[in-house]
């Protein structure tokens, strides 16, 4: 079975730092990304991981730990538009078949 | 123009109607899937396609079915709606590299 945590709200001052973790318990595990979602869109890719470390991309960073079931996005300079759901995504499977499982999702709110 | 559409985009329907939901895509991705999203218990996969021969279920299938009528389209049908099933549904696509989901804009499913 699979199972994916995440804390349910956030909230943050514009200019801050804020880091979003997502902590998972999974067979065939085979990456980890994270989707934002504003309210009332679909969701939209943000960054992917698949080996242990940090993966940069402008103000968006994400980390994984595969041994410790972690993984954390963090966000540098938050602007307002950064309001939004943060959506935790496990891939798992083998043999070529692989399907995702998200979790219930990181709301963050940022306030002037 | 938008490389996954769903349509349609909003409908009100009565419980134990037959409904039909469409989803495109012009991305050329052979995988495609159907979730629901309710608040508060994020994105479920409903059902998923590999390729147009491939048909399988996901975590909430019961009340569900699909027809993938080739690599373009993919639709889900409630047989007989309740309540329920009332929620926003995505379809979405993927490559067969990373998985990254691709998702459509969204159908917001009302039965009463």
């Amino acid at each position: 079975g699979q199972n994916i945590d995440q804390p349910t709200e956030m909230t943050a001052t514009e200019g801050a730092i804020v880091q979003i973790n997502c902590t998972y318990q999974t067979s065939g595990f085979n990456g980890l990304f994270w989707y934002q979602q504003h309210a009332g869109e679909a969701p939209t890719f943000l960054s992917y991981n698949v080996l242990d470390g940090l993966e940069e991309k402008g103000r968006f960073s994400s980390f994984l730990s595969r041994s410790k079931g972690y993984s954390y996005l963090l966000l540098k300079e938050l602007q307002m538009k950064d309001s939004a759901s943060y959506l935790c995504a496990v891939k798992r499977g083998g043999g070529g078949s692989y399907i995702p499982t998200f979790g219930r999702g990181t709301s963050l709110i940022v306030h002037p | 123009d938008a490389d996954v559409t769903q349509t349609p985009r909003n409908r009100i329907t009565k419980t134990g109607k037959r409904i039909m939901l469409e989803c495109s895509q012009t991305k050329g991705h052979d995988r495609m899937y159907w979730y629901r999203q309710d608040p508060g218990l994020g994105l479920r996969l409903i059902y998923y396609s590999f390729d147009v021969k491939d048909i399988n279920k996901g975590e909430i299938s019961d009340g569900y079915s699909v027809s993938r009528q080739a690599q373009a389209k993919f639709s889900l049908s409630l047989e007989s709606a309740i309540p329920n099933q009332t929620a926003l549904y995505f379809c979405a696509t993927s490559d067969d590299l990373r998985d990254t989901q691709y998702f459509g804009p969204g159908t917001r499913l009302t039965v009463l």
